[in-house]
């Protein structure tokens, strides 16, 4: 079955330095693709990056950049230069096919503080 | 600001009751997605509609149902609430059922 795994509970970075969010995933599909969420309190689920399985190259998306390593089965999220708006939940999730459609599969999610 | 319009923000109820949660798409997104989230947890997928037909369930009991409508507004309804379905609900609508979805802000749900 898919399984997103995001092993870091919480974690802390000060504001400006860079930070990278850890997502394991397990498929045994060719064809998948991994996203990044932020949610913050208010609840919305806000895209931020998207690799393809078949995508050579990492992702990028401004201050965030995706580290795929796909024999390892990773897909990091690397932030750099964090900021105080960036304390919020941060989802990896996997796209996953369901019977005529295709859904989301979450991991369970990192909790990311900036301070000043 | 992703389109997507959920109504509404908060809700409390009591087991045993039913209830309605509300989700306007953005135009042309045929598309619909809910999903369930627990505290602490990741969203789990509930059911997908696309033209008005369920398109694909997840692992939730009969008694999570939806509807949607011509005018990409979309329902989902929950009968006999137990105290488990306290949750985030989230919708996420896109053009088809294979492009990236867009997420609404939720709809927190008590159950007393």
């Amino acid at each position: 079955a898919q399984k997103i795994t995001q092993t870091q509970p919480g974690m802390f970075v000060q504001e400006k330095e860079a930070v990278t969010l850890d997502c394991t995933y397990d498929t045994s599909d060719q064809s998948y693709g991994l996203f990044w969420y932020k949610q913050p309190s208010s609840g919305e689920m806000i895209f931020l990056i998207y690799q393809g399985s078949y995508d050579e190259q990492n992702a990028t998306e401004g201050r965030y950049s995706l580290n795929f390593q796909k024999a390892r089965k990773s897909a990091n999220l690397v932030i750099s230069a964090s900021q105080l708006g960036g304390s919020a939940m941060y989802f990896c999730a996997m796209r996953v096919p369901q019977g005529g459609s295709e859904k989301l599969v979450f991991g369970k999610g990192t909790k990311l503080t900036v301070n000043p | 600001e992703t389109g997507v319009t959920q109504s509404p923000t908060h809700l409390i109820k009591t087991r045993g009751q039913q209830v309605t949660l509300r989700c306007s798409s953005q135009s042309g997104h045929n598309t619909v997605s809910w999903y369930q989230q627990a505290l602490g947890q990741g969203p789990q997928f509930i059911f997908q509609y696309y033209r008005e037909e369920e398109n694909g369930r997840g692992n939730f009991p009969p008694r999570f149902s939806g509807l949607q409508f011509p005018n990409y507004s979309s329902e989902l309804n929950v009968n006999a609430l137990e105290l488990d379905d306290s949750a985030l609900y989230l919708c996420a609508s896109s053009r088809t059922p294979y492009q990236p979805q867009h997420f609404g802000d939720g709809t927190r749900l008590s159950i007393l």
